[in-house]
């Protein structure tokens, strides 16, 4: 499959627990994104990467998330301290390049937070 | 700010009536547009996108969107709706001026194709 993938497909923790999230691009994709969709909503844009350089961040993104794409493959995302609120399925998608190519978005893994 | 509306919550068609889920944007200039599909428990798929030229652009699955620059819509339709084609539909639209090319998204409107 060579789609984009992400890891685990879903996660329960308790609150207060940290927790990671693995997103595996499309391989020749420069672009990476993720994204937050709670129940009833869009998905709303957290953060981007081009390659390895984290270029935007929503105010979304509080101080707990944290968001890293080493060597501008797999990236990651953490929550530390997670709260309830932080319940919500997320997306990664990938792109290429600057060109107005459409994001392929991965299945997401869906948080829950106990 | 920059906005997507989708005004219906859920759209009800007969299998083989043809069906038209609605979008309108709040974005300065010339967006960038898309449809993407979310069958449960997967991810999006994208469906089209409008980028410029035409403003009728065809789709996977027998979609199609047009685009009405001065209504600010990106209405999806297709001619004959199938059982299947029952989903949850996201419009998304992309400012030309963002260099990121992140995507703000409606709330979704859930399709049901009834036999």
């Amino acid at each position: 499959d060579t789609g984009v993938s992400q890891d685990p497909r879903h996660k329960i923790t308790k609150r207060g627990q940290n927790v990671t999230f693995r997103c595996d691009p499309i391989s020749e994709h420069n672009r990476l994104y993720w994204y937050r969709q709670t129940l009833g909503q869009g998905p709303e844009f957290l953060t981007y990467f081009q390659n390895e350089a984290q270029l935007e961040k929503s105010r979304l993104l509080s101080d707990r998330f944290s968001a890293e794409r080493p060597k501008g493959s797999f990236s990651t995302l953490e929550i530390q301290r997670t709260e309830q609120g932080d319940s919500a399925m997320y997306l990664c998608a990938s792109s290429l390049g600057h060109l107005p190519t459409e994001a392929f978005f991965g299945q997401g893994t869906r948080l829950t937070v106990v | 700010a920059q906005s997507v509306a989708q005004p219906e919550d859920q759209v009800n068609v007969a299998e083989g009536n043809p069906l038209t889920v609605k979008c309108t944007y709040s974005v300065s200039g010339n967006p960038y547009l898309f449809w993407y599909v979310q069958y449960p428990n997967r991810g999006l798929q994208f469906l089209l996108k409008y980028i410029t030229g035409d403003n009728l652009v065809k789709g996977s699955y027998g979609f199609e969107a047009e685009f009405n620059k001065s209504q600010t819509s990106f209405h999806l339709k297709k001619p004959s709706a199938l059982v299947s084609d029952s989903a949850l539909y996201f419009c998304a639209v992309r400012d030309r001026q963002n260099q990121g090319g992140k995507l703000i998204f409606g709330q979704g409107t859930e399709l049901s194709v009834k036999p």
